[in-house]
Protein backbone atom coordinates (compact mmCIF):
# COMPACT_ATOMS: atom_id res chain seq x y z
CA UNK A 1 0.00 0.00 0.00
CA UNK A 2 1.43 2.97 -1.10
CA UNK A 3 2.07 5.84 1.71
CA UNK A 4 3.28 9.62 1.37
CA UNK A 5 5.51 11.01 4.38
CA UNK A 6 6.62 14.45 3.85
CA UNK A 7 8.45 17.04 5.85
CA UNK A 8 9.97 20.18 5.77
CA UNK A 9 10.74 23.52 7.32
CA UNK A 10 6.94 25.20 8.51
CA UNK A 11 7.65 28.99 9.49
CA UNK A 12 9.78 31.49 6.82
CA UNK A 13 10.54 35.13 6.43
CA UNK A 14 9.26 36.85 3.70
CA UNK A 15 11.77 36.66 0.76
CA UNK A 16 13.08 33.51 2.02
CA UNK A 17 12.96 29.61 0.10
CA UNK A 18 10.32 26.80 1.29
CA UNK A 19 12.03 23.87 1.02
CA UNK A 20 10.07 20.48 1.59
CA UNK A 21 10.59 17.04 0.76
CA UNK A 22 8.06 13.98 0.40
CA UNK A 23 8.97 10.54 0.61
CA UNK A 24 7.01 7.55 -1.39
CA UNK A 25 7.05 4.01 0.34
CA UNK A 26 5.12 0.91 -1.00
CA UNK A 27 5.39 1.86 -4.63
CA UNK A 28 7.56 2.44 -7.26
CA UNK A 29 8.55 6.62 -9.03
CA UNK A 30 8.51 4.74 -12.29
CA UNK A 31 5.22 4.99 -13.75
CA UNK A 32 3.74 7.68 -12.47
CA UNK A 33 3.56 11.70 -11.93
CA UNK A 34 4.16 12.84 -8.43
CA UNK A 35 2.62 16.23 -7.45
CA UNK A 36 2.94 18.80 -5.24
CA UNK A 37 -0.93 21.22 -3.77
CA UNK A 38 -1.19 23.79 -1.30
CA UNK A 39 -4.07 24.88 0.14
CA UNK A 40 -4.39 28.61 1.76
CA UNK A 41 -5.92 28.43 5.06
CA UNK A 42 -9.51 27.96 5.24
CA UNK A 43 -9.63 28.09 0.87
CA UNK A 44 -8.95 25.74 -1.94
CA UNK A 45 -6.80 23.35 -3.72
CA UNK A 46 -4.21 24.70 -5.88
CA UNK A 47 -2.06 22.60 -7.56
CA UNK A 48 1.80 23.78 -8.08
CA UNK A 49 3.55 21.29 -10.28
CA UNK A 50 4.60 17.80 -10.67
CA UNK A 51 7.40 15.38 -11.76
CA UNK A 52 8.02 11.94 -13.43
CA UNK A 53 10.81 9.60 -12.80
CA UNK A 54 12.42 10.62 -15.58
CA UNK A 55 13.00 13.99 -14.20
CA UNK A 56 10.14 15.78 -16.75
CA UNK A 57 7.94 18.59 -15.01
CA UNK A 58 5.23 20.41 -15.37
CA UNK A 59 4.37 23.39 -13.57
CA UNK A 60 1.27 26.11 -12.76
CA UNK A 61 2.06 28.94 -14.64
CA UNK A 62 0.41 31.22 -11.26
CA UNK A 63 3.91 30.47 -9.42
CA UNK A 64 5.66 32.16 -11.99
CA UNK A 65 8.51 30.27 -12.29
CA UNK A 66 9.21 30.46 -8.38
CA UNK A 67 8.62 26.68 -7.90
CA UNK A 68 11.07 23.95 -8.74
CA UNK A 69 10.80 20.26 -8.36
CA UNK A 70 13.14 17.61 -8.32
CA UNK A 71 13.20 13.89 -7.59
CA UNK A 72 15.84 11.36 -6.12
CA UNK A 73 15.26 7.86 -6.91
CA UNK A 74 17.51 6.34 -5.25
CA UNK A 75 15.84 7.39 -2.20
CA UNK A 76 12.32 7.57 -3.66
CA UNK A 77 11.70 10.81 -2.68
CA UNK A 78 10.77 14.14 -4.52
CA UNK A 79 11.33 17.74 -3.26
CA UNK A 80 9.52 21.31 -3.95
CA UNK A 81 11.68 24.40 -3.47
CA UNK A 82 9.68 27.61 -3.76
CA UNK A 83 11.73 30.73 -4.06
CA UNK A 84 11.00 34.87 -2.73
CA UNK A 85 8.07 33.30 -0.41
CA UNK A 86 5.18 35.95 0.60
CA UNK A 87 2.41 36.08 3.11
CA UNK A 88 0.67 34.71 -0.01
CA UNK A 89 2.46 31.40 0.50
CA UNK A 90 1.00 30.36 3.47
CA UNK A 91 -0.75 26.95 4.10
CA UNK A 92 -0.71 23.85 3.77
CA UNK A 93 1.59 21.88 1.55
CA UNK A 94 0.57 18.23 0.37
CA UNK A 95 2.42 15.77 -2.36
CA UNK A 96 0.59 12.94 -3.46
CA UNK A 97 0.60 10.62 -6.37
CA UNK A 98 -0.83 11.81 -10.07
CA UNK A 99 -1.21 9.86 -12.83
CA UNK A 100 0.48 8.45 -15.75
CA UNK A 101 -0.46 7.95 -19.50
CA UNK A 102 -2.87 6.24 -21.30
CA UNK A 103 -4.20 6.62 -24.94
CA UNK A 104 -1.33 8.75 -26.01
CA UNK A 105 -3.06 11.55 -23.08
CA UNK A 106 -2.19 12.07 -19.77
CA UNK A 107 -4.94 11.35 -17.05
CA UNK A 108 -4.40 12.99 -13.19
CA UNK A 109 -6.29 12.25 -10.39
CA UNK A 110 -4.39 12.73 -7.16
CA UNK A 111 -4.16 9.73 -4.68
CA UNK A 112 -3.15 9.09 -2.50
CA UNK A 113 -1.72 12.11 -0.55
CA UNK A 114 0.89 13.02 2.23
CA UNK A 115 -0.33 13.79 5.38
CA UNK A 116 0.06 18.17 4.40
CA UNK A 117 2.68 20.63 6.15
CA UNK A 118 1.78 24.05 7.59
CA UNK A 119 3.72 26.31 5.97
CA UNK A 120 4.10 30.29 7.49
CA UNK A 121 5.45 33.33 6.25
CA UNK A 122 5.61 36.00 8.45
CA UNK A 123 8.22 38.52 9.58
CA UNK B 1 -7.12 27.60 -17.32
CA UNK B 2 -10.50 25.44 -16.77
CA UNK B 3 -12.08 26.96 -14.60
CA UNK B 4 -13.96 24.07 -11.93
CA UNK B 5 -17.13 25.95 -10.25
CA UNK B 6 -19.50 24.09 -7.99
CA UNK B 7 -22.55 24.47 -6.62
CA UNK B 8 -24.05 24.86 -4.22
CA UNK B 9 -20.95 26.03 -1.55
CA UNK B 10 -22.55 24.31 0.52
CA UNK B 11 -25.51 22.61 2.30
CA UNK B 12 -27.06 21.02 5.54
CA UNK B 13 -28.95 18.03 5.20
CA UNK B 14 -30.57 15.52 7.61
CA UNK B 15 -29.22 12.10 8.25
CA UNK B 16 -29.94 9.58 5.44
CA UNK B 17 -31.36 13.06 3.00
CA UNK B 18 -29.59 12.32 -0.40
CA UNK B 19 -27.04 14.99 -1.38
CA UNK B 20 -26.42 16.74 -4.62
CA UNK B 21 -23.18 18.53 -5.65
CA UNK B 22 -22.69 19.95 -9.09
CA UNK B 23 -19.33 20.97 -10.57
CA UNK B 24 -19.22 22.55 -13.97
CA UNK B 25 -15.97 23.52 -16.01
CA UNK B 26 -15.09 26.10 -18.39
CA UNK B 27 -14.90 23.74 -21.43
CA UNK B 28 -15.38 20.47 -22.10
CA UNK B 29 -13.06 17.59 -20.26
CA UNK B 30 -14.45 14.91 -22.61
CA UNK B 31 -11.89 13.02 -24.41
CA UNK B 32 -13.95 12.13 -27.41
CA UNK B 33 -11.46 9.15 -28.64
CA UNK B 34 -12.16 7.20 -25.79
CA UNK B 35 -15.38 8.71 -24.50
CA UNK B 36 -14.51 9.98 -20.56
CA UNK B 37 -14.53 12.47 -18.74
CA UNK B 38 -11.54 13.39 -16.88
CA UNK B 39 -12.74 14.69 -13.89
CA UNK B 40 -12.63 13.17 -10.35
CA UNK B 41 -14.16 13.97 -6.85
CA UNK B 42 -12.19 14.30 -3.77
CA UNK B 43 -13.62 14.15 -0.11
CA UNK B 44 -11.79 16.63 2.76
CA UNK B 45 -12.40 15.90 6.69
CA UNK B 46 -11.42 18.41 8.94
CA UNK B 47 -7.65 18.32 10.09
CA UNK B 48 -7.24 16.04 6.86
CA UNK B 49 -5.55 15.83 3.29
CA UNK B 50 -8.24 15.28 0.45
CA UNK B 51 -9.70 11.54 0.12
CA UNK B 52 -9.94 10.73 -3.47
CA UNK B 53 -13.56 9.64 -4.03
CA UNK B 54 -14.45 9.35 -7.92
CA UNK B 55 -12.10 9.35 -11.27
CA UNK B 56 -13.52 9.01 -14.78
CA UNK B 57 -15.89 11.07 -13.56
CA UNK B 58 -17.95 7.63 -11.87
CA UNK B 59 -15.81 5.50 -11.27
CA UNK B 60 -15.30 4.29 -7.36
CA UNK B 61 -11.96 4.40 -5.81
CA UNK B 62 -11.40 0.69 -4.12
CA UNK B 63 -12.98 0.88 -1.06
CA UNK B 64 -15.20 3.94 -1.15
CA UNK B 65 -18.64 3.19 -0.11
CA UNK B 66 -21.26 2.57 -2.68
CA UNK B 67 -23.63 5.66 -1.26
CA UNK B 68 -21.29 7.89 -3.12
CA UNK B 69 -21.78 7.89 -7.07
CA UNK B 70 -20.97 10.50 -9.91
CA UNK B 71 -22.60 11.24 -13.32
CA UNK B 72 -22.10 13.53 -16.09
CA UNK B 73 -20.04 14.20 -18.90
CA UNK B 74 -18.71 17.10 -21.15
CA UNK B 75 -18.97 20.31 -19.01
CA UNK B 76 -21.45 19.55 -15.93
CA UNK B 77 -20.96 16.73 -13.46
CA UNK B 78 -22.80 15.79 -10.26
CA UNK B 79 -21.58 13.92 -7.11
CA UNK B 80 -24.32 12.24 -4.96
CA UNK B 81 -24.52 10.64 -2.08
CA UNK B 82 -27.32 8.80 -1.21
CA UNK B 83 -28.04 8.93 1.77
CA UNK B 84 -26.51 11.11 3.91
CA UNK B 85 -24.09 9.55 7.18
CA UNK B 86 -22.20 11.43 9.79
CA UNK B 87 -18.88 10.23 8.70
CA UNK B 88 -20.21 12.24 5.23
CA UNK B 89 -19.31 15.96 6.68
CA UNK B 90 -16.70 17.36 4.91
CA UNK B 91 -15.74 19.83 1.56
CA UNK B 92 -15.92 17.77 -1.83
CA UNK B 93 -13.93 19.02 -4.15
CA UNK B 94 -14.18 18.52 -7.89
CA UNK B 95 -10.76 18.31 -10.43
CA UNK B 96 -10.34 18.16 -14.36
CA UNK B 97 -7.31 16.57 -15.41
CA UNK B 98 -7.98 17.05 -18.80
CA UNK B 99 -5.19 20.18 -19.56
CA UNK B 100 -2.65 21.63 -17.38
CA UNK B 101 -2.59 23.16 -14.95
CA UNK B 102 -4.91 20.47 -13.30
CA UNK B 103 -7.55 22.58 -11.75
CA UNK B 104 -10.09 22.51 -8.82
CA UNK B 105 -13.61 23.60 -7.82
CA UNK B 106 -13.63 25.52 -4.99
CA UNK B 107 -14.86 23.01 -2.40
CA UNK B 108 -18.54 22.46 -1.32
CA UNK B 109 -19.45 22.16 2.51
CA UNK B 110 -21.14 18.97 3.74
CA UNK B 111 -22.79 19.19 6.72
CA UNK B 112 -25.63 17.90 9.19
CA UNK B 113 -28.85 19.40 9.87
Amino acid sequence: QVHLQQWGAGLLKPSETLSLTCAVYGDSFNFNYWSWIRQPPGKGLEWIGEINHAGNTNYNPSLKSRATISIDTSNNQFALKLTSVTAADTGVYYCAKGGSTSWNRRYNWFGPWGQGILVTVSS
Amino acid sequence: DIVMTQSPDSLALSLGERATINCKSSQSVLYTSINQSYLSWYQQKPGQPPKLLIYWASTRQSGVPDRFSGSGSGTDFTLTISSLQAEDVAVYYCQQYYNTPWTFGQGTKVEIK
